[in-house]
Parts: structure tokens; sequence; C-alpha cells
């Protein structure tokens, strides 16, 4: 059964750099897109961005300027970089395994194992 | 932010059928498949349907996908108490090099 666990400070200095790594058991990291989604409290979704096996990235472009991804398939790994916060930025972060394929044209997207979440706040 | 959008409530008496519906365009549903997440209070989001109307293994049969043009729809028959929770369509939209997009959310309340 495959897990995902963030993990990272909880708290966060507004114009600091947020940092989470999520970890991923019972699967292999190839093949697969690795996601960060985040909610502010009492709100919706937001897609951040994914990170593939090799590197290759695709980031939110309202948050473009600001995310960095990595990964390490060694410890199966994958990391999140945000930097210059603000308050705007306090929610609960998730990571999750993401599939894409084709049907008939269509591109099949979709995020089938989830990590927990963490909450990360800004403030000083 | 949210670029699909879905009514904020959504309500039924156990049994009913309720039905969802998600708003885009052609840059996303128009020309991608919807996936729709059940997210319980407190919890992570879980896939419900993915590919418009295909469910996960260990998902229930009551819960069914349809997509139309640029619209897409989760439908819950036989509605129960476990079904309280916010659901989030999703899509792949091709604008602005390609992003991944939710639904504004819907409360599904079980009266």
């Amino acid at each position: 059964q495959v897990q995902l666990q963030e993990s990272g400070p909880g708290l966060v200095k507004p114009s600091e750099t947020l940092s989470l790594t999520c970890s991923v058991s019972g699967g292999s990291i190839s093949d697969y897109y690795w996601n960060w989604i985040r909610q502010p409290p009492g709100k919706g979704l937001e897609w951040i961005g994914y990170i593939d096996y090799s590197g290759s990235t695709n980031y939110n472009p309202s948050l473009k300027s600001r995310v960095s991804m990595s990964v390490d398939t060694s410890k199966t790994q994958f990391s999140l970089k945000l930097s210059s916060v603000t308050a705007a930025d306090t929610a609960v972060y998730y990571c999750a395994r993401g599939r894409a394929t084709y049907n008939y044209g269509d591109y099949v997207w979709y995020f089938d194992y989830w990590g927990q979440g963490t909450l990360v706040t800004v403030s000083s | 932010q949210s670029v699909l959008t879905q009514p904020p409530s959504a309500s039924g008496t156990p049994g009913q059928r309720v039905t969802i519906s998600c708003s885009g365009s052609s840059s996303n549903i128009g020309s991608n498949t919807v996936n729709w997440y059940q997210q319980l209070p407190g919890t992570a989001p879980k896939l419900l349907i993915y590919s418009n109307n295909q469910r996960p293994s260990g998902v229930p049969d009551r819960f069914s996908g349809s997509k139309s043009g640029t619209s897409a729809s989760l439908a819950i028959s036989g509605l129960q108490s476990e079904d309280e929770a916010d659901y989030y369509c999703a899509a792949w939209d091709d604008s602005l090099n390609g992003r991944g997009v939710f639904g504004t959310g819907t409360k599904v309340t079980v009266l």
C-alpha cells in the first residue's frame, strides 16, 4: 500500500522560505508525477505543481516565481520550497501521487494517493 | 482563483439522489478528463472518480460521474450519512503552459 507523509516546520516567518518534504513508501517513485497541493483554512484546493522522477517540473503559473521542487529517488522523497512567504501562504499542504495518460485524445490526469497534510502557518 | 465552478452546497435526505455540477471551459473540461475528490471533515481528499466516470477500487457504485462539453457532474444515489463531505472536481488545463485546476468545492449535507 502506497503511503505519503509530509514533514517540515509548522511555523514560518513572513518573507522566509517554506520547506517541506514528502516521504513515499510502499511503491516506486518512477513513472509517476509527484504533486504538492495546498488548502488555506476553510477554503478550497490549489495545485502548486509537480515533479517527476527525472526532475522535470511543472509549476502553477500563479506561484511559479516563488516555487522550487526537487526529488531524491534514493530516499524516495520529494521536496517543496516556497520563498518570500506571506500570511496568504498559510495553509494545509498536501503531497499527492499523480498519474497521467491519454484516453481517446483527452488527457487523463489525477491524484490517486495523498498524504495526510501538514498545516504551515506564516506568522512572526 | 478556482477555474472550475461548482455550487457551494447541495443537500438531500438519506436514500435520495444528489447531483453536483462542475462548469469549466474548452481549455480544461472541454479537452481533458474530469476527476472528483471527496474530502471528509478534517481529512485529506480522496479520489472518488477519475477519467470522467471511472471508480477506483473500493469506491461504492452509488457514486457516478459524467461529462458533456465543458461541464461535468457527480451523482450520489442512495445518499448515506457518511457521504456528508466536501466534493471537488479537477482537471488539467491546457492554458498557460498547462496547469492543474480544481473546482470551488461543494458541501454536501445529509438532512
